[in-house]
């Protein structure tokens, strides 16, 4: 069965620091494997998305997230977060039959001064 | 703005009473899904439609009923909901039922209506 585990529950750093937010997932075949972010209270926004090619995946916002086949990993990581990244991570796996999104529990971030 | 704009943003109701949730997108998506985040579980994709058509209902119960008149709007019918129905409630859209796992599909979530059941 599908499934996507984000093992940190919440995570604080401090402005200007480097970023990882881990994601491991579950799934059969070729997962197709998806960050999303929520702002408080604001509905999901698509960070970045992995079908295929370059494991080494850019987003918006200054985000990347990098495949890795043999560790079932799709972690997200920032170089530098800014004040306005604090909001809550989903990491998602898609179905490549129907149509569905397995979601994480995300992650939530605080970004202090 | 995503473009999935959802109605209302909060919602208060006791048990016995009957709201709706309302959902909109001019996007020209054909698929429209309803789904539950509750607080540190995943989030719960509730119903899928495709063309007005209910193509998937996640064993959902019956107090919950959804929808969907045209393309375009989606909506979920509440009644006599219980306490641990309290969640965030969001709707997403994507260009087709089947989505193809190509780099330009993706679904595009509403603000979510955040409800409390009293």
């Amino acid at each position: 069965a599908q499934s996507v585990t984000q093992p940190d529950i919440h995570i604080t750093v401090s402005e200007g620091a480097s970023l990882e937010l881990r994601c491991n997932y579950s799934y059969g075949a070729t997962p197709y494997l998806f960050w999303y972010v929520q702002s408080p209270g604001q509905g999901l926004q698509l960070l970045l998305k992995y079908f295929s090619g370059d494991t080494l995946v850019q987003g918006i916002k200054g985000f990347e997230a990098e495949f890795k086949r043999s560790q079932s990993s799709f972690n997200l990581r920032k170089p530098s977060v800014h004040w306005s990244d604090a909001a809550e991570y989903f990491c998602a796996v898609g179905a490549n039959t129907g149509n569905q999104f397995y979601f994480g529990t995300g992650t939530s971030l605080t970004v202090i001064p | 703005e995503t473009g999935v704009t959802q109605t209302p943003r909060h919602l208060v109701m006791g048990m016995t009473n009957k709201k709706s949730l309302k959902c909109e997108q001019h996007l020209g998506h054909n698929a429209m899904y309803w789904y539950k985040q509750s607080a540190k579980k995943p989030l719960e994709l509730m119903f899928v439609y495709s063309l007005e058509e209910r193509v998937e209902n996640n064993s959902v119960p019956s107090r919950f009923s959804p929808e969907c008149p045209n393309s375009s709007h989606l909506f979920l019918h509440l009644h006599t909901l219980q306490p641990e129905d309290s969640a965030l409630y969001l709707c997403a859209s994507s260009q087709d039922r089947y989505i193809v796992w190509d780099r330009e599909t993706e679904a595009f979530f509403g603000q979510g209506t955040r409800l409390t059941v009293v």
